[in-house]
């Protein structure tokens, strides 16, 4: 059971234009939202992360919107680099549980 | 550096071996865990286990055991291994409580 669909699969951006990841999940005990950035031979590591409580949340080019009750999220990525492409995830964590369920990733490319 | 480290980074072996992967975080978190990430990137979370408690994912065969010596340390213990173990695996680590993650760089394992 996928709680937490991610698209699209891949994405090819030039540099300088926007990204934009979208998910949607299921359980609406979920009450954090965080994005992770995954280069290639290395871990994800958190990027950015919502919650539910507010509806945008903006750390320099990279910024969250939330919609609670269409219960989807997105994360748009201004003036891409280069230096952005990676495969990025959007997970859904609960309290009590906390451990996070994963989107299956977008893979993004900037061309210079 | 404080950080998430697995040894070895890449691990080439037979079908039918055992094989270990170490993993140890200066954090001081409390909990740790372990991902296999599949071809299609996909993140499926293996184990969680902190000093009181180990959650298993029953998807995980029961070939793969964590053995925790400390609470700075989650090994991974792999038996009689298959080709489709084949993956990287990541080790991550949390404070029971806290939605933060942080993973390791991940080790990539080959069976041929």
């Amino acid at each position: 059971q996928q709680q937490v669909k991610q698209s699209p699969q891949s994405l090819i951006v030039q540099k300088g234009g926007i990204s934009i990841i979208n998910c949607a999940y299921e359980n609406t005990a979920f009450d954090y939202f965080p994005w992770y950035q995954q280069f290639p031979g290395k871990g994800p590591a958190l990027l950015i992360a919502i919650r539910p409580d507010v509806s945008e949340k903006k750390e320099g080019r990279f910024t969250i919107s939330f919609n609670k009750s269409a219960k989807q999220f997105s994360l748009h990525i201004m003036d891409s680099q280069p230096g952005d492409s990676a495969t990025y995830f959007c997970a859904a964590s609960m309290r009590g549980s906390y451990i996070p369920t994963f989107g299956r990733g977008t893979s993004l490319i900037v061309h210079p | 550096d404080t950080a998430v480290s697995q040894t070895p980074k890449y691990l080439v072996t037979q079908m039918g071996n055992d094989k270990s992967i170490k993993c140890e975080q200066n954090l001081g978190h409390d909990t740790m865990y372990w991902y296999k990430q599949d071809s299609k990137k996909f993140l499926k979370i293996m184990f969680s286990y902190n000093n009181k408690e180990l959650i298993i994912n029953e998807t995980v065969p029961n070939r793969f055991s964590p053995k925790s010596p400390d609470k700075a340390h989650l090994n991974l213990h792999i038996n009689s291994l298959e080709l489709g173990d084949s993956a990287v695996y990541f080790c991550a680590s949390s404070q029971q409580g806290n939605y933060g993650y942080t993973f390791g760089s991940g080790t990539r394992l080959t069976v041929v």
